[in-house]
C-alpha cells in the first residue's frame, strides 16, 4: 500500500506569509494526526482527526493554525500569518480505527517549514 | 499532564549493545511504543509493550515495567545504520493521543 505522503517537502517563506501543508494518509485510515518537531525537541502533538472530525486539537499553538480534513481523506494545515517560531518539521501520521495503545502510526516524511 | 524522559544522546561502537531508557508520567496508560527516525526521514514504528516484560524483535528488544513507569529499548549487535533518533511514546490524555519523548540521538561509531 502507498504510504503517507506530504507536500511540500520543504517550504521557505517570510514572516507574515501564509503556507498550506498537505497530507495524504494511507487509504482507509480513519485516524490522521499532525505533529511538529522543532530542532532537537520532542515530536509535539498538534491535532487528531477521526475521519473528518477533529477529535483533539489541544496541541494547536494558536489561532494562526487551521487544519481541515474535508471528506475524511486528505488533510491540510494552514499557517497564517507565519511567525519565526513556526519553523520546524511538520509530520503527518495516519492509523486505522481505534484508540488502543497498539495503534501503530505510519508517518510521512514531513514538511520542513522555514520562516525567515 | 503527560511527560516522557529519555537521554538526549548516546554513543556506542559497532557490534556493541546499547540501552535507551524512558521514564514516563501520564494520565491513563495503554502501553509504551518506540519509534526510530533517521535524519530527514519519517519516524517509523519499532515496538510496542502493553504488558510488563521483554519483547524481542530481531536485534531490537523493548522492556516495560508498568509499576515503575519505566521502559527501555535494547539494541544489540549495533550497526552503523542504527545511527538515528529513537523516541519512546505513550498514549495518554482524555483522547488517548500518542505523546512522544524528546528523543535519544544514537551515534554508532566504527
Amino acid at each position: 500500500e502507498a504510504g503517507v505522503t506530504q507536500f511540500p517537502s520543504h517550504s521557505v517563506i517570510e514572516k507574515g506569509q501564509t503556507v498550506t501543508l498537505r497530507c495524504d494518509p494511507i487509504s482507509g485510515h480513519d485516524n490522521l494526526y499532525w505533529y511538529r518537531r522543532v530542532m532537537g525537541k520532542e515530536i509535539k502533538f498538534l491535532l487528531h482527526f477521526v475521519k473528518e472530525s477533529k477529535q483533539d486539537e489541544s496541541g494547536m499553538p494558536n489561532n494562526r493554525f487551521l487544519a481541515e480534513r474535508t471528506g475524511g481523506t486528505y488533510s491540510t494545515l494552514k499557517v497564517q500569518p507565519a511567525e519565526l517560531e513556526d519553523s520546524g518539521v511538520y509530520f503527518c501520521a495516519s492509523s486505522r480505527g481505534g484508540n488502543s495503545g497498539a495503534n501503530v502510526l505510519t508517518f510521512g516524511a514531513g514538511s520542513r517549514l522555514t520562516v525567515l | 499532564g503527560q511527560s516522557l524522559e529519555q537521554p538526549s544522546e548516546v554513543t556506542a561502537v559497532e557490534g556493541a549493545i546499547v540501552q535507551i531508557n524512558c521514564t514516563y508520567q501520564t494520565s491513563g496508560f495503554y502501553g509504551l511504543s518506540w519509534y526510530q527516525q533517521h535524519d530527514g526521514g519519517a519516524p517509523t514504528f519499532l515496538s510496542y509493550n502493553a504488558l510488563d516484560g521483554l519483547e524481542e524483535t530481531g536485534r531490537f528488544s523493548s522492556f516495560l515495567s508498568r509499576s515503575d513507569s519505566y521502559g527501555y529499548l535494547l539494541l544489540q549487535e549495533l550497526q552503523m545504520k542504527d545511527s538515528a533518533s529513537y523516541f519512546c511514546a505513550v498514549y495518554g490524555g482524555a483522547t488517548n493521543k500518542l505523546i512522544f519523548g524528546t528523543g535519544t540521538l544514537l551515534a554508532v561509531q566504527p
